[in-house]
């Protein structure tokens, strides 16, 4: 079955540590993206990537960093800079041509800052 | 400014009985598409329904379909028949820069609560 699998469901981490959240994908999608959604709000898109070994920053993307070494991948890292890392994050792809780019998403991962 | 605006904080509906959520959005792009989507407790998100800014035609899909106002900027997603299992957030995204091909990214609302009572 095709689809986007993020690992861990629920992370736990230290403030000051770094941690590395997974996003991965069978649907061959060329363009991927990362959402950050806090309680009883909106997503709002962290980073995003359109092609292997290319990404672009979205409107909140410090104390974020990203890599896409291959097309099926697309790991956040979420940095100690990151003031308020608490939050679910959301990890999506979709097909980068057409006028119609349906997003899908992965089932998140829930990081809480100890 | 908010690109995409979702008045409502949370609804009440009868189980049966249709709802509208309301979603206005604001873009200099001719070029833009509209999506829905339903996000239950478990934090998936699930597409409802498209609207494209050029589609002659509101969109339907099942018991979803769009209000689609290009002239007041609004795409309000009216839900028939409401079941149990609506109980959802529900969250309204715009795509611009279609034609520029300048990403897929998504604006998202705020999101509008629905419980369905029995």
């Amino acid at each position: 079955d095709g689809g986007i699998t993020q690992s861990p469901k629920y992370l736990f981490r230290k403030e000051g540590q770094n941690v590395t959240l997974s996003c991965e994908q069978n649907l061959n999608h060329d363009a991927m993206y990362w959402y950050r959604q806090d309680p009883g709000q909106g997503l709002r898109l962290i980073y995003y990537s359109q092609i292997v070994n290319d990404f672009q920053k979205g409107d909140i993307a410090e104390g974020y960093s990203v890599s896409r070494e291959k097309k099926e991948s697309f790991p956040l890292t979420v940095t100690s800079a990151q003031k308020n890392p608490t939050a679910f994050y959301l990890c999506a792809s979709s097909p980068s041509s057409g006028s119609y780019n349906e997003q899908f998403f992965g089932p998140g991962t829930r990081l809480t800052v100890l | 400014a908010q690109k995409i605006t979702q008045t409502q904080p949370g609804m009440f509906v009868q189980e049966k009985e249709a709802v509208t959520l309301d979603c206005t959005y604001d873009t200099s792009d001719p070029s833009y598409g509209l999506f829905w989507y339903k996000q239950p407790s478990s934090g998936e998100m699930i597409f409802l329904i498209y609207q494209g800014s050029y589609d002659q035609q509101n969109a339907t899909e099942g018991r979803y379909s769009l209000n689609f106002q290009k002239a007041r900027k609004s795409a309000n997603l009216v839900i028939s028949a409401s079941q149990l299992g609506d109980s959802a957030m529900y969250f309204c995204a715009m795509r611009e820069a279609l034609i520029k091909a300048a990403g897929n990214k998504l604006t998202f609302g705020g999101g509008t609560r629905v419980l369905v009572k029995p």
